[in-house]
This record gives structure tokens, C-alpha cells and sequence, in this order.
């Protein structure tokens, strides 16, 4: 199956500063990549649908000048999370679909926690 | 928009018995339905997914079944195994929504030895 990892699995930082959280798709070409949010024992929640060179979809709800999307390739999109506070932490995954497929590859999720 | 309800949202089954859990979904334009399984602090993976095009596929212990005329599909695991146990989500897309995944809520399965 598609392999997609994400960089760093694990991230504490204190309030205030700004994370970034890479997505890689490793052995296939992803148009989309999806960013994800889930609290624990519930289902993911869609925060933003990223499209290789253009500006991410975001769902409604999500701040977009907080969770920042850049998708510049292909295989690599990154979600910046900007002046993070302790509200912000949680589990954050990525996915990424191969061109032609209509099936979500998930990478191995952020933990991240904010003092 | 979509809304997809997954049932139940906790499965306890002794090991070698069945289980099943099923989903509705509100869009007659869903069209493809993965179901995703997930251990804890873990990622989703897919096990086994059916196209609307398709009433039924089986990949060894794990079956997947639709009904498109009433929305709902189900998974059903035979000869459970502890490794089973897991967090088990259903989503439906479609490409009118730019294949963005609605989740069920996930049910959480426990196989007893």
C-alpha cells in the first residue's frame, strides 16, 4: 500500500511559539492531502483539504490564519500551527491520496502538547 | 452534506465469534466507502473498501457489504482474534465532494480471549 510519513511524531512547545508538521507521501504522487484533527477516543475531524499549488480548503470553523497549509509539491504538504496554546494540542494527522484512486493513505499522526 | 452515523460505538465479542458494525449514509452520490482501522496512538489503516458499483467483497476473515438503496453498509470480521481489537471507522465520499471522507464515529472493538 501507499506509505505517507509525518515529521515530528511527537512536538511540546510552549505557548506562544509556532510549530511545523510535515506530511510526505513516499512512494506515490498525492494531489490532495488532507490535515486532520483527533481528540482522544473520538473520529477525525477535517480541518483543511490541501491542493498541490493552491491555497487549502478549510472546513468551517478552522482558523486558517492559525493552522497554516502549504502544499508545494506533490509529495510534501505542511501544516504550521502559529502562536499555539494549550487548546491546540491534540493529535494531528495527514493523509494524502495517489492520482486516479479516491483512497486516503493516513501518515502516523503529531502529537503535540503546549505548555 | 453528508452525514454518515456508525453503530455500535462499543463491540465486545468473545475471540472466534462475529462481529458487525454498520453505517448509514444520507448521500445517494457516495460512492466509495473504505473502512479504516485504528489502534491506539496509532494511524488509521485501511482494510477493506467497496465501490457503489459493488453489493458485497470479502478479503479473507474481513466482509464488507452495501445496500445502496438503503444507504447503509456494513463490516463483518469472522473468527475474531485479539488482535482484532481496535478502533474501526466507516466513511463514505464521493467525487462531487472532492473524495473528502465523512467519518462514522467509530466503534471500538474489544476481542476477549
Amino acid at each position: 500500500g501507499a506509505v505517507v510519513s509525518q515529521h515530528p511524531s511527537w512536538v511540546i512547545c510552549k505557548s506562544g511559539t509556532s510549530v511545523k508538521i510535515e506530511c510526505r507521501s513516499l512512494d506515490f504522487q498525492a494531489t490532495t492531502m488532507f490535515w486532520y484533527r483527533q481528540f482522544p477516543k473520538q473520529s477525525l475531524m477535517l480541518m483543511a483539504t490541501s491542493n498541490e499549488g493552491s491555497k487549502a480548503t478549510y472546513e468551517q470553523g478552522v482558523e486558517k490564519d492559525k493552522f497554516l497549509i502549504n502544499h508545494a509539491s506533490l509529495t510534501l504538504s505542511t501544516l504550521t500551527v502559529t502562536s499555539a496554546h494549550p487548546e491546540d494540542s491534540s493529535f494531528y494527522i495527514c493523509s494524502g491520496t495517489p492520482l486516479y484512486q479516491e483512497t486516503q493513505y493516513f501518515g502516523p499522526g503529531t502529537r503535540l502538547l503546549v505548555l | 452534506g453528508e452525514n454518515v452515523e456508525q453503530h455500535p460505538s462499543t463491540l465486545s465479542v468473545q475471540e472466534g465469534d462475529s462481529a458487525v458494525i454498520k453505517c448509514t449514509y444520507s448521500d445517494s452520490a457516495s460512492n466509495y466507502f473504505p473502512w479504516y482501522k485504528q489502534e491506539l496512538g496509532k494511524r488509521p489503516q485501511l482494510i477493506i473498501d467497496i465501490r457503489s458499483n459493488v453489493g458485497e467483497k470479502k478479503d479473507q476473515r474481513i466482509a464488507v457489504t452495501l445496500n445502496k438503496t438503503a444507504k447503509h453498509f456494513s463490516l463483518h470480521i469472522t473468527e475474531t482474534q485479539p488482535e482484532d481489537s481496535a478502533v474501526y471507522f466507516c466513511a463514505a465520499t464521493s467525487s462531487n465532494t472532492g473524495n473528502q471522507f465523512y467519518f462514522g464515529t467509530g466503534t471500538s472493538l474489544t476481542v476477549i480471549p
